[in-house]
């Protein structure tokens, strides 16, 4: 696709409730990442893939974080067992190679947790 | 630690009137900078960036930032404001090596008045 594409756009989950968010980026992109974003904050990292390889996962929140891309390109955000604090947007992004090139957003996934 | 200080929370000008948003980053290396900015619902797009050579750099949509390490600033600015620069703006640093993620400031939210 044209741009890095996430889906769903909106997720409700109930306390406790598993949920997996999904993210495609650019084709040929070789980095992919993923922050967090709490309401009127700035994005916080989260996690870093280069291919299929997960090289950073220090800002996981916790061990209910797990994020994956098996394959090298489409990504996978999950979250066991929800808890409100995880209420936030979720955004991914992916780059050619790493920060020093330009790093392209999705729309993110707004998570709520009810 | 690594950091970035966005002073102002919100921002009000006149459509026409020019634009200077702060940013002031602590980053134990040489640092990569960066201006994002966010419409509601949109991804972030990015504005410019820093990496080396000349302090003053250009961007898309006709924004400028200067790079004063003595300061440890990246202010940004624009010289006439547009009502449909009204958005989020986030500040963000990065590495100098490898992928490294971005840290990014608490964001400042513009508003232009017709």
């Amino acid at each position: 696709g044209a741009g890095v594409s996430q889906s769903p756009r909106y997720k409700v989950a109930k306390r406790g409730q598993d949920v997996a968010l999904r993210c495609d980026p650019i084709s040929g992109h070789v980095s992919l990442f993923w922050y967090q974003q709490a309401l009127g904050q700035g994005p916080e990292f989260l996690t870093y893939f280069q291919n299929e390889a997960q090289l950073d996962k220090s800002g996981l929140p916790s061990d209910r974080f797990f994020a994956e891309r098996p394959e090298g390109s489409v990504s996978t955000l999950k979250i066991q067992r929800t808890q409100q604090e995880d209420s936030a947007v979720y955004l991914c992004a992916s780059s050619l190679a790493g920060v020093n090139t330009e790093a392209f957003f999705g729309q993110g996934t707004r998570l709520t947790v009810v | 630690a690594q950091s970035v200080t966005q002073p102002d929370i919100h921002i009000t000008v006149s459509e026409g009137a020019s634009l200077e948003l702060r940013c002031n980053y602590s980053y134990g290396a040489t640092p990569y900078l960066f201006w994002y900015v966010q419409s509601p619902g949109q991804g972030l797009q990015l504005l410019l960036k820093y990496f080396s050579g000349d302090t003053l750099v250009q961007g898309i949509k006709g924004f400028e930032a200067e790079f004063k390490r003595s300061q440890s600033s990246f202010n940004l600015r624009k010289p006439s404001v547009h009502w449909s620069d009204a958005a989020e703006y986030f500040c963000a640093v990065g590495g100098s090596g490898g992928y490294n993620k971005l840290i990014f400031g608490a964001g400042t939210r513009l508003a232009v008045h017709p």
